[in-house]
Parts: C-alpha cells; sequence; structure tokens
C-alpha cells in the first residue's frame, strides 16, 4: 500500500510564482524526503527532514514536516522553467526501504 | 563520476524469456535497492540489499529474483517475466550511514 500521498496530482504555474505540494502518510516514521524525477529520468533526492524536525530549508526549497497530522509540505519559491518535474515524497519507517507516493507533476509555464 | 548505472536502460521481451537487468555502482554503497514504478502507484521496492549477501523482500517482490555476490553490483533477475511486469524499473544505493538514495537512470521493460 502507498505510504505516501501527494496533492495536487498535477500543479501549473507561471515563471515566478511560488509551488506548493504536500503529502501525507499513514504510519510513523523516521524520516520524511522529497525526490525530483525529469520526464522518466532517474530520482534526484532534494531534501530530507527528521520526524524530530519541524521546518527545513535548501535553497529555494522548504519543507515542514508536522507528525501530528501525518503530513509534509514542499514549497519552491521563485519557482523557474527549469523547476518542471515531478516530485515525490518518499517516507523511511527505519528500514532504508523508502515508500514513494504517486508525485505531483509540476509545470513552470516562461 | 560517482554514478548508478542500469543495463539494458530499454528491453522488450517476450512472456516467458529469462533476462536480467543489471546494476552497479561506484561509491562503495553498502546499500542498495530495486523500484518499479508505474502510471499513478509511483514507485515501489521490489528487493533490497543492506550489504553482500544479504538481500530482502520489499512491497511486491513476486516474480523477481535478486543477488549480492558483489558490493557494487546488484541484478534484477526476471526468470519468467509476464506483461504485469512491463514497467520502469530503477535501482538505487546509499552509504550505511545515510538514508539519502542514489538513483540509477532506469530501465524500461516492455513484456509482450
Amino acid at each position: 500500500s502507498q505510504q505516501g500521498e501527494e496533492d495536487p496530482q498535477a500543479l501549473s504555474i507561471q515563471e515566478g510564482e511560488n509551488a506548493t505540494m504536500n503529502c501525507s502518510y499513514k504510519t510513523s516514521i523516521n524520516n520524511l524526503q522529497w525526490y525530483r524525477q525529469n520526464s522518466g529520468r532517474g530520482l534526484v533526492h532534494l531534501i530530507l527532514i527528521r520526524s524530530n524536525e519541524r521546518e527545513k530549508h535548501s535553497g529555494r526549497l522548504r519543507v515542514t514536516l508536522d507528525t501530528s497530522k501525518k503530513s509534509s509540505s514542499l514549497l519552491i519559491t521563485a519557482s523557474r522553467a527549469a523547476d518542471t518535474a515531478s516530485y515525490f515524497c518518499a517516507t523511511d519507517t527505519g528500514r532504508r526501504a523508502l515508500t514513494f507516493g504517486s508525485g505531483t507533476r509540476l509545470q513552470v509555464q516562461p | 563520476e560517482a554514478q548508478v548505472t542500469q543495463n539494458p536502460r530499454y528491453l522488450i521481451t517476450v512472456t516467458g524469456k529469462k533476462l536480467t537487468v543489471t546494476c552497479s555502482q561506484n561509491m562503495n554503497h553498502e546499500y542498495m535497492s530495486w523500484y518499479r514504478q508505474d502510471p499513478g502507484l509511483g514507485l515501489r521496492q521490489i528487493y533490497y540489499s543492506m550489504n553482500v549477501e544479504v538481500t530482502d523482500k520489499g512491497d511486491v517482490p513476486e516474480g523477481y529474483k535478486v543477488s549480492r555476490k558483489e558490493k557494487r553490483n546488484f541484478p534484477l533477475i526476471l526468470e519468467s517475466p509476464s506483461p504485469n511486469q512491463t514497467s520502469l524499473y530503477f535501482c538505487a544505493s546509499s552509504p550505511w550511514y545515510q538514508e539519502t538514495q542514489y538513483f540509477g537512470p532506469g530501465t524500461r521493460l516492455l513484456v509482450l
């Protein structure tokens, strides 16, 4: 069964706008990770947030984690056309087996 | 260059014809894993390996085999492929001290 579910499934914005993607999960986790995938290519790790953290930043990325609601959000600020990709959250319950959601497809219009 | 490589990248085969997809990493990582990606389902883990000669089932292991005889290689074996194994397959690796994973470029498999 899927652990993470992303919302929305698809998002289209203009360059310069912010993009927010949400992820919900079902069981307790050690950490939650966000990955990016360009059109059928391999996934690239973006950011990891541990279960005892509430917010983390990396460049234009901001991730929040609410373990009481079992949810996380990924914010990309000042988006660029090159940010067009699919974004996946993945939960790690402690045995290194990442469980991925079905992803959010982000389209950034130039 | 540090990377995870997979071969072949694209494969068309017929039902029942045994095939192997190779995965190799040059980063001396202990952990390796195979995932399949299907539309609307995200990535699902097939098998993983914590180190040489140590493998375990993931969420969808049926119809697949793996082996880890060397640290750098983690081949995925489909002994008798079926059309429901048509998918995009990814290999990933990570060092023992790091939870994030490095993914290969993917292998697109079509079973007729």
